[in-house]
């Protein structure tokens, strides 16, 4: 079993929907909660960090964290074709030797059309 | 500001040969790490570097090493390929090692092709 699970899709929505992205975890350890996007081609580009439980807003996105279910998403309103990428969801652990490593999901393709 | 810059970003070798990637980090960022993304696959974790040491190792064969200079720059190599290296190679730099208020920056990476 993977550490961390990522529906891979593809999803693909109409212009100023509502996208919901998900991911789930195995590891109790993990303190640190990560979403990045990935354009083709292109490096991931940190979106959002969250530490604690909860909502975290910037702009169109909010990124919600519940450690009791092991369970994150992100939610991305009015979503823009330029929002059409790979999004990647990433956790760490706090100290001892896995200090630093970011464990990834497997990344869910989005496609926003016009 | 430079970002994270990582050279070559293309490259193709054959089975058996050796590779050495590298990665300039941001000014001013000690950490580099390490990650191997095969197509449709989230990045894996091959290092850590911080202040030049090792912090960190993932899974993978003692093909795979790696050093950081002085200058913080660091250098990926990868001995023996096989067709499974084929892959984007990403770096990363932070200020520190992963903390609460940091986050990790990424490079374009480099698209390894083994043949």
């Amino acid at each position: 079993q993977k550490e961390v699970e990522q529906d891979p899709g593809p999803l693909s929505v109409p212009e100023g929907a509502i996208v919901s992205l998900n991911c789930t975890y195995s590891n109790s350890a993990f303190q640190y909660f990560m979403w990045y996007r990935q354009y083709s081609r292109k490096g991931p580009e940190l979106l959002m960090y969250t530490y604690s439980s909860g909502n975290k807003e910037d702009g169109r996105f909010t990124a919600q964290v519940d450690k009791s279910s092991k369970y994150i998403s992100l939610f991305i309103r009015d979503s823009q074709p330029s929002d059409s990428a790979t999004y990647l969801c990433a956790m760490a652990r706090a100290g001892g030797t896995s200090y630093g490593k970011l464990t990834f999901g497997q990344g869910t393709i989005l496609t926003v059309h016009p | 500001d430079a970002g994270v810059t990582q050279s070559p970003t293309h490259l193709i070798k054959t089975r058996g040969q050796h590779v050495t990637l590298r990665c300039s980090p941001i000014s001013g960022h000690k950490s580099v790490s390490w990650y191997q993304q095969v197509l449709g696959q989230g990045p894996q974790f091959i290092f850590q570097y911080y202040e030049k040491e090792e912090r960190g190792r993932g899974n993978f064969p003692d093909r795979f090493s790696a050093r950081q200079f002085p200058n913080y720059s660091s250098e990926l190599n990868v001995n023996a390929l096989l067709l499974g290296d084929s892959a984007l190679y990403l770096c990363a730099s932070s200020f520190l090692r992963l903390r609460e208020a940091d986050g990790y920056t990424f490079g374009s990476g480099t698209r390894l092709t083994v043949v």
